[in-house]
């Protein structure tokens, strides 16, 4: 079955500095991986998504996430954080390999940007 | 324009009432979903709709029962809840159910307490 993990409930950077939000996956096959962000009290936006191609891929509000096929993971990254990107974080795959087309969510991760 | 709206945002009612959650989106989807995410926890699947049928229904209680009325529109009938049922409740949508490329795009959600 598809999984993603994300280690970390919590992630704390100083505003200014680079930010990293951590994803390993596990699939049967290609993955298919996508990051969304959800803000308090809202609904989840997408961020960006892996489907082929350039390992590093770039989204929504100056976030990118690098593929790392020999280290299955997805990293989601910024290279100066805002006191805006605060919010919470949830890594995904889709599970395409059964006849239902879901999308598997990580726990997902807390980020929290200090000003 | 990648929106998808929902309403009412907040929803409070007692265990023997009758409501519903409407969810809305013109980007001509033809997939709709029903989430729910409780506090701190990645989103569930409850349903999927896909050209107005009923595509998965993940052995959702039946106090829950979805409609689609048309390919814009999403409504979930709620009766007789229970408190634990309070939670978030997310509308997404994509553009087609079968593609595993396809980006779901998420509402605002209602908040809804069960009293």
């Amino acid at each position: 079955a598809q999984s993603v993990a994300q280690p970390e409930d919590q992630v704390n950077v100083a505003e200014g500095n680079p930010l990293t939000v951590k994803c390993t996956y596990s699939v049967s096959g290609n993955p298919y991986l996508f990051w969304y962000v959800q803000y308090p009290n809202r609904g989840l936006q997408f961020l960006l998504k892996y489907i082929t191609g350039d390992n590093l891929v770039k989204g929504s509000y100056g976030f990118e996430a690098e593929f790392n096929k020999s280290q299955t993971s997805f990293h989601l990254k910024k290279p100066s954080a805002l006191v805006s990107d605060s919010a919470l974080y949830f890594c995904a795959v889709r599970d395409y390999m059964n006849r239902d087309d879901k999308i598997i969510f990580g726990k997902g991760t807390r980020l929290h940007i200090l000003p | 324009d990648t929106e998808v709206t929902q309403t009412p945002k907040h929803l409070v009612m007692g265990m023997t009432n009758k409501k519903s959650l409407k969810c809305e989106q013109h980007m001509g989807h033809r997939a709709m979903y029903w989430y729910k995410q409780k506090a701190k926890k990645p989103p569930e699947l409850m349903f999927v709709y896909s050209y107005e049928k009923l595509s998965i229904n993940e052995s959702v209680p039946s106090r829950f029962s979805p409609e689609c009325p048309n390919s814009s529109l999403l409504n979930l009938h709620l009766h007789a809840l229970q408190p634990e049922d309070s939670a978030l409740y997310l509308c997404a949508s994509s553009q087609a159910l079968a593609g595993v490329k396809e980006t779901q795009y998420f509402g605002p959600g209602t908040r809804l307490l069960v009293l």
